[in-house]
């Protein structure tokens, strides 16, 4: 069975820093290209970023641009989100989701994780 | 804004039909890219239902379709269900902003 843990999230000033991660079991994870989809309190889904199985290739919407940083460890089957400079616009609960295949942007999220709530205080 | 626009709720009876649309631009929808959806429960993590415009997931019910065709995409349920109620998303590609995006949302209210 597919698993996808979210931690990291939490409380956090206005230009402050947090690292997401996503514990994924269940499925190679290595040949799966993996996401970031945000949802702020009561509002609708937004993509954030994306990044190719192998890690070699990284999207990220303009939103984010320039601050968060996506990675994955392949040996640790974890994927991360580095979020730098944050704002009070990027409260959200933060959804880590795969794809079916190594291929990123074109595709579907076939498993989503439940989530973890960043907070940012102005 | 969002870039595939859906209407912000639809309702429906039991045992009823209900379609919701998601209309797209020439960079997106209308480009070709495939429309996925999610269906939402309150306080849960998204779920898919339909992949690449009309295909579903094991395990999603029959009644339960989706459609595309040119920039509008559509999905419907049939026999509804009170357990149906929930926010549901459509997803594609948009080649001018690089990346996935989002409908932004239906709420689907069970009468």
């Amino acid at each position: 069975e597919v698993q996808l843990l979210e931690s990291g999230g939490g409380l956090v000033q206005r230009g402050g820093s947090l690292r997401l991660s996503c514990a994924a079991s269940g499925f190679t994870f290595s040949g799966d290209a993996m996401s970031w989809v945000r949802q702020a309190p009561g509002k609708g889904l937004e993509w954030v970023s994306s990044i190719s199985s192998s890690g070699g290739s990284t999207y990220y919407a303009d939103s984010v641009k320039g601050r968060f940083i996506i990675s994955r460890d392949n040996s640790d089957n974890t994927l991360y989100l580095q979020m730098n400079g944050l704002r009070a616009e990027d409260t959200a609960v933060y959804f880590c989701a795969k794809y079916p295949g190594a291929v990123a942007l074109f595709n579907w999220f076939d498993h989503w994780g439940q989530g973890t709530l960043v907070t940012v205080s102005s | 804004q969002s870039v595939l626009t859906q209407p912000p709720s639809v309702s429906g009876a039991p045992g009823q039909r209900v379609t919701i649309s998601c209309t797209g631009s020439g960079s997106n929808t209308g480009a070709g890219y495939n429309v996925h959806w999610y269906q939402q429960l309150p306080g849960r993590a998204p779920q898919l239902l339909i992949y690449g415009n009309s295909n579903r997931p094991s395990g999603v019910p029959d009644r339960f379709s989706g459609s595309k065709s040119g920039t509008s995409a559509s999905l419907s349920i049939t026999g509804l269900q009170a357990e149906d109620e929930a926010d549901y998303y459509c997803q594609s590609y948009d080649s001018s902003l690089g990346g996935s995006v989002f409908g932004g949302g239906t709420k689907l209210i069970v009468l």
